[in-house]
């Protein structure tokens, strides 16, 4: 079983539409969660963190369920620039390394 | 704040060559770390340094790998003799602590023909 696993994709949308990516990891003892986005032929970057509570920035909604070592990210009312790939990042412990999924591919369609 | 620079952005050597790659992270953070890219895999990590030492190597593929930070400051990482299958990008990230991510550089696209 791959340490991080997500939805396969590709994902093609409507501008406007919703779409949620899941995650699933491995490692019980993960501790910190992240959604990184890397454009094609760019680094990843930090899209946002992921907390027990639930966050949100803007349009971007994360959660985390840690009883079943899930993770998601909901994109609302998408837009072109939002295309791209989505990483699901775990990190498992204080001084370990960052573990990636594959990524979900993304396309918004006008 | 500058970010993450790495060089060059892109390197193609013969099977057998010798290349280094340079990451210059963000001034004051004392994490580097060096991640791979093979087509079609997911990123891994290769290790970790805090300042000039190396917390977690772990990931480096093989003894054909030397990563070094001298003074603490930038990192080379160098491939010899390079294998076709070292082919890939090569990121560096840097960070002031792990709650905050990490930032990536834009890569080194290696070919190893």
């Amino acid at each position: 079983r791959k340490e991080v696993e997500q939805d396969p994709g590709p994902f093609n949308v409507p501008e406007g539409a919703t779409v949620a990516f899941n995650c699933t990891y491995s490692n019980s003892a993960s501790q910190s969660f992240f959604w990184y986005r890397q454009d094609c032929r760019k680094e990843p970057k930090l899209l946002m963190s992921v907390y027990s509570s639930g966050n949100e920035d803007g349009r971007f909604t994360a959660q985390l369920n840690r009883a079943s070592q899930y993770i998601s990210l909901l994109i609302r009312d998408s837009k072109l620039s939002d295309s791209a790939t989505y990483l699901c990042v775990v990190h498992a412990g204080s001084q370990g390394n960052l573990i990636f999924g594959k990524g979900t591919k993304l396309s918004v369609k006008p | 704040e500058a970010g993450v620079t790495q060089f060059p952005s892109h390197s193609v050597i013969e099977k057998g060559q010798t290349v280094t790659l340079r990451c210059d992270p963000i001034s004051g953070h004392d994490n580097l770390y060096w991640y791979r890219r093979v087509m079609g895999k997911e990123i891994k990590f290769l290790l970790h340094f805090v300042k000039e030492s190396k917390q977690d190597e772990s990931g480096m593929p093989n003894n054909r790998f030397l990563a070094e930070r001298t003074g603490g400051t930038y990192s080379t990482l160098k491939v010899q003799p390079a294998e076709l299958e070292d082919s890939g990008v090569y990121f560096c990230a840097s960070s002031q602590a792990v709650r905050y991510g990490y930032t990536f550089g834009s890569g080194t696209r290696l070919t190893v023909v």
